[in-house]
């Protein structure tokens, strides 16, 4: 069974602070994700790696950035962490290759609160 | 681009009784589609997904799905829900071809009642 870890399932800092957010998958998967999710509105995507060093930009990069540095790590780091940064956050990883129809399997996420 | 509609924030439901969870996507040539479960304080598990062939997809806790593409939607059903089932449900669609990134619904939160 794939695992994702996330380091914390609860985080508070304040504000200004720099946030990392660890995640590792012990299933050799190429890809990973970072969500946050929201209430009312679901989860959206702030980063996506297809592989070591890798990224792409999702749809709400901005003030975030991630680090892949080993295949089974991915690391979001909150520059300067504020307070609408408040939110669960969700990792996931998939398999890559072929048709790109693989599910994400999901940690269990990291509750942050910025004080 | 790719959309995910979930209609329905919230669906109350007695324990034993019929529910549907409706999905409506925005139309592309092709689509792979899912819905997710997420029980409290944690992730998102795979309950079912549709990729091609038979339009009735079958998933675990006995739920199951129907791609419909002439009106671009995929519900999920379950005949007889228990008290077990109160979680929050999300469909996701690939955001577009040849990408691995995926749109996700805002979620619909199921109720089950004693």
């Amino acid at each position: 069974d794939v695992k994702v870890t996330q380091s914390s399932r609860y985080l508070v800092k304040r504000t200004g602070e720099k946030v990392f957010l660890e995640c590792v998958q012990d299933m050799d998967h190429e890809n990973m994700f970072w969500y946050r999710q929201d209430p009312g509105l679901g989860l959206r995507l702030i980063y996506f790696s297809y592989d070591v060093k890798m990224k792409e930009k999702g749809d709400i990069p901005e003030g975030y950035s991630v680090s892949r540095e080993k295949k089974e790590r991915f690391s979001l780091i909150l520059e300067s962490a504020s307070t609408n940064q408040t939110s669960m956050y969700l990792c996931a990883s998939s398999l890559a290759g072929g048709p790109s129809n693989q599910p994400q399997h999901f940690g269990d996420g990291t509750r942050l609160s910025i004080l | 681009a790719q959309s995910v509609t979930q209609l329905d924030s919230q669906v109350p439901v007695f324990e034993e009784a019929p529910v549907e969870l409706r999905c409506n996507y925005s139309s592309s040539v092709s689509v792979y589609l899912f819905w997710y479960v997420q029980y409290p304080n944690q992730g998102l598990q795979l309950l079912l997904k549709y990729l091609s062939g038979s339009t009735l997809v079958k998933g675990i806790n006995g739920f199951e799905a129907e791609f419909n593409k002439s009106q671009t939607s995929f519900h999920l059903r379950k005949p007889s829900v228990h008290i077990s089932d109160t979680a929050e449900y999300f469909c996701a669609v690939r955001k577009g071809p040849g990408t691995y990134k995926y749109i996700f619904g805002t979620g619909t939160r199921l109720k089950v009642l004693a």
